[in-house]
């Protein structure tokens, strides 16, 4: 069953702006990570954070992680208009070997 | 380059036919998976492969059905007890099953004529 709940839905901002999505989850987690989805493409990894990490780097993204409340941020500083897609958290449920995803934030990055 | 090949890019079916996705992998991943993408939606799990000649269920296995003969390849047929079968289909691996990102390939996208 779906899990992850990104907020928000949709997010539009121009170029050189930063963008936050936010990932809920429900249950406790072995790592959460981030994805990226171009138009009628598949997805491609970002960034994979463990259950005991608050904060991973890399390039222009930020994702931290926070455990108590369940949630995790991506953010993608200085956006460009190559950054519009679709951004989707999933989670590796503790015990469980699988992912669930959630629904995703559509980015749009304006010139 | 190393990567994932999924076909066709586009596929038909009439009512009460099966058809067979194709996915193969040159990465050398023990761990294969089958997802399914609604408009809109995240993914969901159709079935997953940890190794040659294993396979699990996932969350929607209904109406699919899948092989692993060897470990480059992961076919999916689509069975016409799928009665909704129009969506998006997303074959991904992994080095192995658990804590590992998975890698993507750029899906088949299934109508119904």
């Amino acid at each position: 069953s779906q899990q992850g709940e990104e907020d928000p839905q949709a997010l539009s901002i121009q170029e050189g702006e930063n963008a936050t999505m936010n990932c809920s989850y429900k249950t406790s987690i072995n790592n959460l990570q981030w994805y990226r989805q171009n138009s009628g493409r598949g997805l491609v990894h970002l960034i994979l954070i463990r259950s005991n990490e608050r904060e991973k780097h890399s390039g222009r993204l930020r994702v931290t992680l926070d455990t108590s409340k369940k949630s995790s941020s991506l953010l993608i500083t200085a956006s460009r208009a190559a950054d519009t897609a679709s951004y989707f958290c999933a989670s590796m449920n503790s015990g469980y070997s699988t992912l669930t995803f959630g629904k995703g934030t559509m980015l749009l990055v304006s010139p | 380059d190393g990567g994932i090949t999924q076909s066709p890019k586009y596929l038909f079916r009439k009512e009460g036919q099966n058809v067979t996705l194709s996915c193969e992998q040159n990465l050398n991943h023990d761990a294969m998976y089958w997802y399914r993408q609604d408009p809109g939606q995240g993914l969901r799990l159709i079935y997953y492969s940890q190794i040659v000649n294993d396979f699990q269920k996932g969350d929607i296995a209904e109406g699919y059905s899948v092989s692993r003969e060897k470990k480059e390849s992961f076919p999916l047929t689509v069975t016409s007890a799928q009665k909704n079968p129009t969506a998006f289909y997303l074959c991904a691996s992994s080095r192995e099953i658990g804590n590992q990102p998975q890698h993507f390939g750029d899906g088949t996208r299934l109508s119904i004529l």
